[in-house]
């Protein structure tokens, strides 16, 4: 039962390069979603999904890509990274009923990343 | 705008009460959320208010009041592992979650 899995732990780039983040969960939620999570600020949301196929634009999206192809996978690409790209990275998801998202979210354990 | 508002960081002593504020305003309202984040770890749920009032679980209740945009989180028989990050959360119109910054709770002996 291993919930939400995100790999890496931990991660240094240099800036300009590309790297993927890796989110799977095995609960066969719907919803799926990435946060960052900065020093003094609230988790800001990247990217959603809410089922395979389906990906939204979350508050800041610039920078980083996704991709949805099956209920469990959910990566997210940096294309360029910059010092600015600097945080703590959570995946999160939901089920969903109806459409409507249940907000206890389960969240991976984070991928902390630094850009120099 | 859509803003949250929660105290950067609050002490307390162990075996006491602690009440966390958080203070909202946002496009539409889905319910209030609070999350417990402990240094280098994920957020986990503890609780859910939709309806006005108080919602008791174990040492923890959470309180709503949607009229004053007003929730806190009541702790009660405070131990050492309760020191964590509490994060209080909205479900807005588009039901995502906006998120506070987030109350540093340090316990002291």
């Amino acid at each position: 039962n291993a919930g939400v899995t995100q790999t890496p732990k931990f991660q240094v780039l240099k800036t300009g390069q590309s790297m993927t983040l890796q989110c799977a969960q095995d609960m066969n939620h719907e919803y799926m979603s990435w946060y960052r999570q900065d020093p003094g600020m609230g988790l800001r949301l990247i990217h959603y999904s809410v089922g395979a196929g389906i990906t939204d634009q979350g508050e800041v999206p610039n920078g980083y890509n996704v991709s949805r192809s099956t209920t469990e996978d959910f990566p997210l690409r940096l294309l360029s990274a910059a010092p600015s790209q600097t945080s703590v990275y959570f995946c999160a998801s939901s089920y969903s009923q109806e459409g409507r998202i249940s907000y206890g979210y389960t969240f991976g354990s984070g991928t902390r990343l630094t850009v120099v | 705008g859509q803003n949250i508002d929660q105290p950067t960081e609050m002490t307390a002593t162990e075996g006491a009460i602690v009440q966390i504020n958080c203070t909202y305003q946002t496009s539409g309202f889905n319910g209030l959320f609070w999350y417990q984040q402990h240094a280098g770890e994920a957020p986990t749920f503890l609780s859910y208010n939709v309806l006005d009032g108080l919602e008791e679980k174990g040492r923890f209740s959470s309180f709503l009041s949607r009229s004053k945009g007003y929730s806190y989180l009541l702790l009660k028989e405070l131990q050492m592992k309760d020191s964590a990050s509490y994060l209080c959360a909205v479900g807005d119109s588009n039901y995502q979650l906006i998120w506070g910054a987030g109350t540093k709770l340090i316990i002291k002996p």
